[in-house]
């Protein structure tokens, strides 16, 4: 089960934001990775990535997005937050069968 | 272009079976494993099933499993969802993606619309 919070974030242009996603199990797989990854979904769009493996930032991806954590506690966090970011933000774990989702965090602007 | 397009959605009666294709371009689609996930309406994301590069290896939620079945035709690029014994709670839309690495996707079709209602 993954576990994220907040459920929804309003946050003012420019100033960061912070997202947490909590795991009941370890994520860390033997060979030494840990599969977590972030999406965003912006309104009507299809999901999009933007870290995996905890915090290696996807292609293209500004580097105001950054992610951490380890074993089972993540967190994605927004640097100075623009217009562009507002949408649904999930993690999701790929360390275990069944692939799992957290519940998603809706971020919106000011 | 790297794309994939999904088709095949539509609406059907509880009990009754469809087939989602997923047709992948802009890539070498016989090298990468591909997922279905799936959106019911106003609702998160929910993986439903994923295979791999050659199709021997396949794996489902378990609110699918013995109901749905993922393939793939390297020959033509693409990706299937058969869909058997559909209930109201498969209504929802369903996304193609393709693996990056261990699960986190990194392109996305638009996904296809499935209703199942009486």
């Amino acid at each position: 089960v993954m576990t994220q919070t907040p459920l929804s974030l309003s946050v003012t242009p420019g100033q960061p934001a912070s997202i947490t996603c909590k795991s009941s199990q370890s994520l860390l797989h033997s060979d030494g990775n840990t599969y977590l990854c972030w999406y965003l979904q912006k309104p009507g769009q299809s999901p999009q990535l933007l870290i995996y493996e905890v915090s290696r930032r996807f292609s293209g991806v500004p580097d105001r997005f950054s992610g951490s954590g380890s074993g089972t506690d993540f967190t994605l966090q927004i640097s100075r937050v623009e217009a562009e970011d507002v949408g649904v933000y999930y993690c999701m774990q790929g360390r275990h069968l069944p692939l799992t989702f957290g519940g998603g965090t809706k971020v919106e602007i000011k | 272009e790297v794309q994939l397009v999904e088709s095949g959605g539509g609406l059907v009666h509880p009990g009754g079976s469809l087939r989602l294709s997923c047709a992948a371009s802009g890539f070498t689609f016989s090298s990468r494993w591909m997922h279905w996930v799936r959106q019911a309406p106003g609702k998160g994301l929910m993986w439903v099933s994923d295979i791999d590069t050659d199709g021997s290896t396949t794996y489902y939620a378990d609110s699918v499993k013995g109901r749905f079945t993922i393939s793939r035709d390297n020959a033509k690029n693409t990706l299937f969802l058969q869909m058997n014994s559909l209930r109201a709670e498969d209504t929802a839309k369903y996304y193609c993606a393709r693996d990056l690495h261990w699960g986190a996707s990194d392109i996305w079709g638009q996904g296809t619309m499935v209703t199942v209602s009486s």
